[in-house]
């Protein structure tokens, strides 16, 4: 069935740039996600990409897709405080539509 | 802008009771919305899909007579949980798609069943 995996931890410091990878199964999905979520909180789309790009901008968020590969990434530069959240993965299921399947997200620490 | 809202934003209630919370899309129309539950430091796992007008699809293994979802008007969808239990304790997620490629969550409702 369809999977989603996001490496669970990453500590960075205030200021560098934070990379968050995911890897996906289904090679039919449309879209694919970066959802924030801080303590006790919903869910916040932070940005998506369609399948046929592979690079998406906006703003201090960059996400690289790696079709081939199934490789997601999100990239936020100038990291800061108020970034600390749980950073979840999707991918939308083929032929479903906004069925979504969810990484079990990454945790982001920033530190001064 | 779009939004949606849960409520209540967290609830207690004894073993055996029933919890029904709802979801609503502020602001636009949702014809179909999404119900999750998320145990703590786990991802969301989708539960079912609520449709507006027709019964709901629920995913392999979420029981249906446990969680009824009740899709009662192109804003509103209430998941009942039924004779709740301990077990039955988590951080249920609402959300609703505004188009193709966006859906919008719900704050999420915190159940703790006593």
């Amino acid at each position: 069935g369809e999977d989603v995996e996001q490496s669970l931890f990453l500590s960075v410091r205030e200021g560098d740039s934070s990379v968050i990878n995911c890897t996906y199964t289904d090679s039919s999905s449309t879209y694919l996600y970066w959802y924030k979520q801080e303590p006790g909180a919903g869910l916040q789309l932070l940005t998506y990409i369609f399948s046929n790009m592979d690079m998406k901008q906006d703003q201090r968020l960059t996400v690289l897709l790696n079709k081939k590969d199934k490789h997601l990434s999100l990239r936020i530069a100038d990291t800061q405080t108020g970034d600390s959240a749980i950073y979840f993965c999707a991918e939308s299921i083929s032929g479903g539509y906004n069925k979504l399947i969810f990484g079990a997200g990454t945790r982001l620490a920033v530190h001064p | 802008g779009a939004v949606v809202s849960q409520h209540p934003s967290r609830v207690i209630c004894k073993s055996g009771t029933s919890v029904k919370i709802e979801c609503r899309s502020l602001d636009f129309q949702a014809t179909t919305m999404f119900w999750y539950r998320q145990f703590p430091k786990q991802s969301l796992m989708l539960m079912a899909t609520s449709n507006e007008g027709s019964k709901a699809t629920y995913e392999q293994g979420v029981e249906k007579d446990k969680f009824l979802i009740n899709h009662a008007s192109l804003t509103l969808s209430t998941l009942t949980v039924t004779s709740a239990h301990p077990e039955d304790s988590s951080f249920y997620i609402c959300s609703a798609p505004i188009d193709q490629e966006t859906q919008y969550f719900g704050p999420g409702t915190r159940l703790l069943v006593l």
